[in-house]
Formats: structure tokens, C-alpha cells, sequence
């Protein structure tokens, strides 16, 4: 199977400081990794894609890294603010079937 | 431009009855996905619509099924209900080609099974 393992508990940050996500996948490296950002009772946003030969990938504030070695990507959020508060999903896909983990709940306090 | 509209947004439902989701691509889209999202997990991948044909299937009964219509809408139908289909039913469009697809999604329909 080609699961995504976030991790469900939720990640508390003062406003200001910078937010670290995780995101593990199994068996084979997916060609690129997606990261959405879903609001309560909302559909889930795109935010940014980094493909498998590229390291770090940026978009303002936002900057996602992936690690083929250890199956790992990173989205690290700098400067946070209160407004990014929100469930942040990681996604691979296959053939166009998209496969997402559990989501992390990043809750900024200002 | 509007992007993915879904309806109805919420709906109640009694166990062994039916229900019909609709979905309406973003402009310019032309492959339909649906996604079940259970409260606290993230969307589960149902099916997808393309040409007005079914592409893929994830892990879901036969109770789920769907179409495609020429004007790249799409409906999803679940029979038989049962109190664990209660969940976020998602659509999201894209684009049918090769290599990268980015989603774009509704905001879904919230379905409670009594």
C-alpha cells in the first residue's frame, strides 16, 4: 500500500515563530508530493507541490522540502500568524489517485 | 471563475435509504475525483470520472457509484446506506494529463446517516 503518515496530534506555535509539518510515506518514492491546507467544514486548498529531484521548494512564508533517503517531506512555515492556523494535508499521487494523511492541526496563539 | 461547486452542502438521512451528490467542475477541468472524508482522517479516494467513464476505483463497496455527464459535471450515488457512511463527501476537478495534476476541491457535502 502507499500510505502517508502525518502526525495527528496538534502543533501549538506562538505567532511569529516558524512551523515544522511532517509528512512519511511507504514503499516507493512518489514522483512529487502535494501539501493542501483545509479550513473547518471546507475542501482542502492547494498549496504547493515539490517534485522528487527537488529538495526544497519556497512560496512566500511557505517552504516544503523532501527527502527521498529517509521518505520524508517537511513544510515549515516562518513568521506564522494566527490566519494559518488550520489542518494541513500531504498527499502523493498515483496515477492521478490521489493517496493523504490524517492532516496535522497547526494552532498558532498569538 | 467559479471554482468546484457542490450540492446540497448538508443532508440527513435514515439507514437503507439513497442519496445523489452533485459536483461541478472548476471551468476548464475535465476529470472529476470524489473523496469520502471521515471526521479527524484525511479524504479517502473513491473514484474518478473521465470522458464520462469511471479511470479508478479506490476501496469502496459497490454501494458507491457515479457518473459523469458531457458537460463534465458528475453525481455521486450511494445506495443502501449505512450508519458508517456518514462523512465529508469531497469533489475535486483537475485536468486528464500526464505528470503533475494539482486538485481543486469543493466544499463538499456534509451527509449524516440516522
Amino acid at each position: 500500500s502507499q500510505k502517508i503518515e502525518q502526525n495527528s496530534e496538534a502543533l501549538n506555535i506562538q505567532e511569529g515563530k516558524t512551523a515544522t509539518l511532517t509528512c512519511n510515506y511507504t514503499n516507493y518514492s512518489p514522483a512529487y508530493l502535494q501539501w493542501y491546507r483545509q479550513d473547518p467544514g471546507r475542501g482542502p486548498v492547494f498549496l504547493l507541490l515539490i517534485r522528487e529531484n527537488e529538495k526544497e521548494k519556497r512560496k512566500e512564508r511557505l517552504k516544503v522540502t523532501f527527502d527521498t533517503t529517509l521518505k520524508q517531506s517537511l513544510f515549515h512555515i516562518t513568521a506564522s500568524q494566527p490566519a494559518d492556523s488550520a489542518t494541513y494535508l500531504c498527499a502523493r499521487d498515483n496515477f492521478n489517485k490521489f493517496y493523504f494523511g490524517s492532516g496535522t492541526k497547526l494552532n498558532v496563539k498569538p | 471563475d467559479a471554482g468546484v461547486t457542490q450540492s446540497p452542502t448538508h443532508l440527513i438521512k435514515t439507514r437503507g435509504q439513497q442519496v445523489t451528490l452533485r459536483c461541478s467542475p472548476k471551468s476548464g477541468h475535465d476529470t472529476v475525483s470524489w473523496y469520502q472524508q471521515a471526521l479527524g482522517q484525511g479524504p479517502q479516494f473513491i473514484f474518478q470520472y473521465y470522458e464520462e467513464e469511471e479511470r479508478q476505483r479506490g476501496n469502496f463497496p459497490d454501494r458507491f457509484s457515479g457518473h459523469q455527464f458531457p458537460n463534465y459535471s458528475s453525481e455521486l450515488n450511494v445506495n443502501a446506506l449505512l450508519l458508517g457512511d456518514s462523512a465529508l463527501y469531497l469533489c475535486a476537478s483537475s485536468l486528464g494529463r500526464s505528470g503533475a495534476n494539482v486538485l481543486t476541491f469543493g466544499a463538499g457535502s456534509r451527509l449524516t446517516v440516522l
